[in-house]
């Protein structure tokens, strides 16, 4: 099945500090990737939807100018956390679409 | 918009139990439905995919039903084992795009 990857898989960091987050689909190009937050006993919720060469569209609540998202290309996705919290302190999964979405193993951030 | 509810939120059972997880949505004009399966800090694994036009799917173990007319789906996992012990999530799309809408999950626990 087609492979999606993200790294780094987990950080710490300081409150803030900005985090970059990659996301790359490793056997196939995505013109959509999605960006989601997953807190802890909780479900997946989207954050923005990016499509390559044009701006990320941003979900109701998440603000653009905190999470910066870009798609410079068909298979690599990037998400930064810009001077991070502790209330940004969660799980960030990506998925990469073709056909259907398919996940990354998820990216556990730690803000001190 | 739509809403995906998933019941119970959380389950435990004893090995070799045949169990059934709940999922339910509001707007039943949906492109597709997908189960997936998530270990603790991990991404998603995909388990079944039913398209909008099928009643069920089936593999090895699981069998997904959907009833789009009453806004239902239900994952059959028979003789349940310890390795299933899993959050399974499921997702609805949106139309023709690629956009997922998640239930809250279903944390199951078999013991042995």
């Amino acid at each position: 099945g087609a492979v999606v990857s993200q790294h780094p898989s987990w950080v710490i960091c300081k409150s803030g500090t900005s985090v970059k987050i990659e996301c790359r689909s490793l056997d196939f190009q995505a013109t959509t990737m999605f960006w989601y937050r997953q807190f802890p006993k909780q479900s997946l919720m989207l954050m923005a939807t990016s499509n390559e060469g044009s701006k990320a569209t941003y979900e109701q609540g998440v603000e653009k100018d905190k999470f910066l998202i870009n798609h410079a290309s068909l298979t690599l996705s990037t998400l930064t956390v810009t001077s991070a919290h502790p209330e940004d302190s969660s799980f960030y999964i990506c998925s990469a679409a073709w056909v259907e979405q398919f996940f990354g193993p998820g990216t556990r951030l730690t803000v001190l | 918009k739509q809403e995906v509810t998933q019941i119970p939120a959380a389950l435990s059972v004893p090995e070799g139990e045949n169990l059934v997880l709940n999922c339910s949505f509001t707007d039943s004009a949906i492109y597709n439905l997908q189960w997936f399966r998530q270990d603790p800090g991990k991404g998603l694994t995909s388990l079944l995919l039913i398209q909008s036009s099928q009643r069920e799917q089936t593999s090895g173990r699981l069998n997904a039903s959907l009833d789009k007319s009453s806004g239902r789906s239900t994952l059959y996992i028979a003789a349940s084992q310890p390795g299933d012990s899993a959050t399974y999530l499921c997702a609805v799309r949106r139309g023709a795009g690629n956009m997922l809408t998640f239930g809250g999950g279903t944390r199951l626990m078999v013991k042995p």
